[in-house]
């Protein structure tokens, strides 16, 4: 069965960057994945997919700040110049044998 | 502007049943596949079930098996989600969400609705 790991939570300084992970398990290393960004009382959104070559699409109206990439199984978000409102949970997704997937989420401060 | 708003949240009893509905506008709705996604308090994204464009092809999650049925009406711009014998653990905030692709159920997912609240309780 597929399974997403990521870290429960991640911290950095407003202005700085910030690298989230998640990692796919064993079998599973060349999947895409999404990444999306969870506010507290708001409805997810999506940032971008991102294939195991590093290549990304974001989307609509996603900022520059936010980049995708990837290393085997690891897929990688990368925020840079940090603002107050990336304060939030992100979490990653992909699919297989029919069904849809998600981490666990990593919840991200802003310090 | 791509728009998805779900209904038919509430306070339900243990055992009940409820109908979530997921109202769709700004893009052609029967050219993709749709899900359903729920975050339980203090708990994660967890996908419940997904219908492709036609609504031949659908699935649920080991969850909600037997518990749940998805559909939608190409119509009416309109999702579906179904449950009986809710739980306690069906407590949850209710999404519907478009699959990015070619109107298969299984993708990514690239917009979504803020949700409607579903609080299974006595």
């Amino acid at each position: 069965q597929l399974v997403l790991t990521q870290s429960p939570s991640a911290s950095a300084s407003l202005g700085a960057s910030v690298k989230l992970t998640c990692t796919l398990n064993s079998g599973h290393s060349s999947n895409t994945i999404a990444w999306h960004q969870r506010h507290p009382e708001k409805g997810p959104r999506y940032l971008m997919q991102l294939h195991y070559d590093g290549s990304h699409k974001k989307g609509d109206g996603i900022p520059d700040r936010f980049s995708g990439s990837s290393s085997g199984a690891e897929r990688y978000l990368t925020i840079s110049s940090l603002q107050s409102e990336d304060e939030a949970d992100y979490y990653c997704q992909t699919w297989s044998t029919g069904r849809l997937f998600f981490g666990g989420g990593t919840k991200l401060t802003v310090l | 502007e791509v728009q998805l708003v779900e209904s038919g949240g509430g306070v339900i009893r243990p055992g009940g049943s409820l109908r979530l509905t997921c109202a769709v506008s700004g893009f052609k709705f029967d050219d993709f596949g749709m899900g359903w996604v729920r975050q339980a308090p203090g708990k994660g994204l967890e996908w419940v079930a997904g219908i492709n464009w036609n609504g031949a092809a659908t699935n649920n999650a080991d969850s909600m098996k037997g518990r749940s049925t998805i559909s939608r009406d190409n119509a009416k711009n309109s999702l579906y989600l179904d449950m009986n014998s809710l739980r306690g653990e069906d407590t949850a905030f209710y999404h519907c969400a478009r699959v990015l692709g070619d109107g298969d159920y299984v993708g990514y997912f690239d917009y979504w609705g803020p949700g409607a609240l579903v609080t299974v309780s006595s």
